[in-house]
């Protein structure tokens, strides 16, 4: 079946660093990628659309300058976390869709 | 915009028994998709079940049935002869099928299950 590979699952930075995550569809490419920020026993929320090629879709309220989506190729999205605060951390999930809408193991981002 | 609901933040089982999760959503849109995800322990998100609001046959996979009301906008999980595996947080979540509207998942704010011996 389809398989999206999320990179790091783990990841513990200072404050004022960034941090790159990478989406990867390992067996099927997709031209849409979604990026979703869920909060310890609480929903997903999606962030932003990734687009191959063209610039992300971000949803209300999501800082575009803070989270960088590029989405360069059809088999990879990768979410940058620009200057990470504490209140960054949070688990970041990415999905994309083959016959259904397939998720990575999500990547868990702790800034000091 | 679409919201969905989950009007239970936890519920709890015996093995062997059955649960009933509840989901209700808001949409003006006449064709949709709505599905129900598992998020175990360990975070990752594994999709149950899957109903295509056109079908108006109730969709079923294994032990997990769901009761898809389209006129009142519910759409509740069932699952039968509850197992310890099935302890993990339960999402229910809506999708256009419009690409205009983007494909991404709107997710209620999920139920979590606990399963007891």
């Amino acid at each position: 079946g389809a398989v999206v590979s999320q990179h790091p699952s783990w990841v513990i930075c200072k404050s004022g660093t960034s941090v790159k995550i990478e989406c990867r569809s390992l067996d099927f490419q997709a031209t849409t990628m979604f990026w979703y920020r869920q909060f310890p026993k609480q929903s997903l929320m999606l962030m932003a659309t990734s687009n191959e090629g063209s610039k992300a879709t971000y949803e209300q309220g999501v800082e575009k300058d803070k989270f960088l989506i590029n989405h360069a190729s059809l088999t990879l999205s990768t979410l940058t976390v620009t200057s990470a605060h504490p209140e960054d951390s949070s688990f970041y999930i990415c999905s994309a869709r083959a016959n259904v809408l397939t998720f990575g193991a999500g990547s868990r981002l702790t800034v000091l | 915009a679409q919201t969905v609901t989950q009007s239970q933040p936890e519920m709890s089982v015996q093995e062997a028994e059955t649960v009933t999760l509840s989901c209700t959503y808001d949409t003006s849109e006449s064709d949709y998709y709505l599905f129900w995800y598992k998020q175990p322990p360990s975070r990752q998100m594994i999709l149950v079940i899957r109903q295509e609001a056109y079908k108006q046959q109730n969709a079923t996979e294994n032990r997990f049935s769901v009761n898809f009301q389209k006129a009142a906008k519910s759409f509740s999980l069932k699952i039968s002869d509850s197992q310890l595996g099935d302890a993990a947080m339960y999402f229910c979540a809506y999708r256009s099928v419009f690409l205009q509207a983007g494909t991404a998942l709107i997710f209620g704010k999920g139920t979590t299950l606990s399963v007891s011996s």
